[in-house]
């Protein structure tokens, strides 16, 4: 079957311990993406990459670290975790190619608490 | 710069009645414009979108949007609502300016609720 998968689904934390969400995909996708969803304020994308070794920033990076060493996994990475980044994580994949009008499929998602 | 707006937080539609979630858009080039459903405690699920020609999309479970250049919009409908489409849907856009897999934009969301 087809899927983004996302570990671990749910999480609850302390400030400043470091820790790591993965994504994998199935789908052969070069692009893959980070989300965090918060309320009234839909999904903000933290980091992107459009293939293995090239990453770039999104729009709410800060806090964040990526790395896409391989083409089905792009784990995303909290050194130092810290209340405001408790929120909905998601991870979502999509051919890369001709244009940029392909869909993203989407993980289930990650639910982070920090204390 | 590229934005895209849900004017609306929260629908309400009775069961067999015809819905609308608006989107409006703004970007420099040629909009490719997304909708996507989201049930609770689930990831996004892909509805339909519209990248260039007729202006009238079908996607999936039985979901239509119009886009409408001159409006800048693209509102999802649906001739007759079920109680089960009740969730959270984002419309979404990313330039096409370029062909490039640039960021994809979200709005905030419209609650859509159904009831019997």
């Amino acid at each position: 079957e087809a899927q983004v998968t996302q570990n671990p689904r749910y999480l609850i934390t302390v400030t400043g311990k470091k820790l790591t969400v993965t994504c994998s995909q199935n789908m052969n996708h070069e692009y893959m993406s980070w989300y965090r969803q918060d309320p009234g304020l839909g999904l903000r994308q933290i980091y992107y990459s459009m293939n293995v070794e090239v990453t770039d920033k999104g729009d709410v990076p800060e806090g964040y670290k990526v790395s896409r060493k391989e083409k089905r996994n792009f784990p995303l990475i909290l050194e130092s975790p810290s209340p405001n980044q408790t929120s909905l994580y998601f991870c979502a994949s999509s051919l890369a190619g001709f244009g940029s009008y392909n869909e993203q499929f989407f993980g289930p998602g990650t639910r982070l608490t920090v204390l | 710069a590229q934005s895209v707006a849900q004017p609306e937080d929260q629908v309400n539609v009775a069961e067999g009645n015809p819905l609308t979630v608006k989107c409006t858009y703004s970007v420099s080039g040629n909009p490719y414009l997304f909708w996507y459903v989201q049930y609770p405690n689930r990831g996004l699920q892909f509805l339909l979108k519209y990248i260039t020609g007729d202006n009238l999309v079908k996607g999936s479970y039985g979901f239509e949007a119009e886009f409408n250049k001159s409006q800048t919009s693209f509102h999802l409908k649906k001739p007759s609502a079920l109680v089960s489409d009740s969730a959270l849907y984002f419309c979404a856009v990313r330039d096409g300016y370029g062909g490039s897999q640039g960021n994809l934009i979200f709005g905030k969301g419209t609650k859509l609720s159904v009831k019997p």
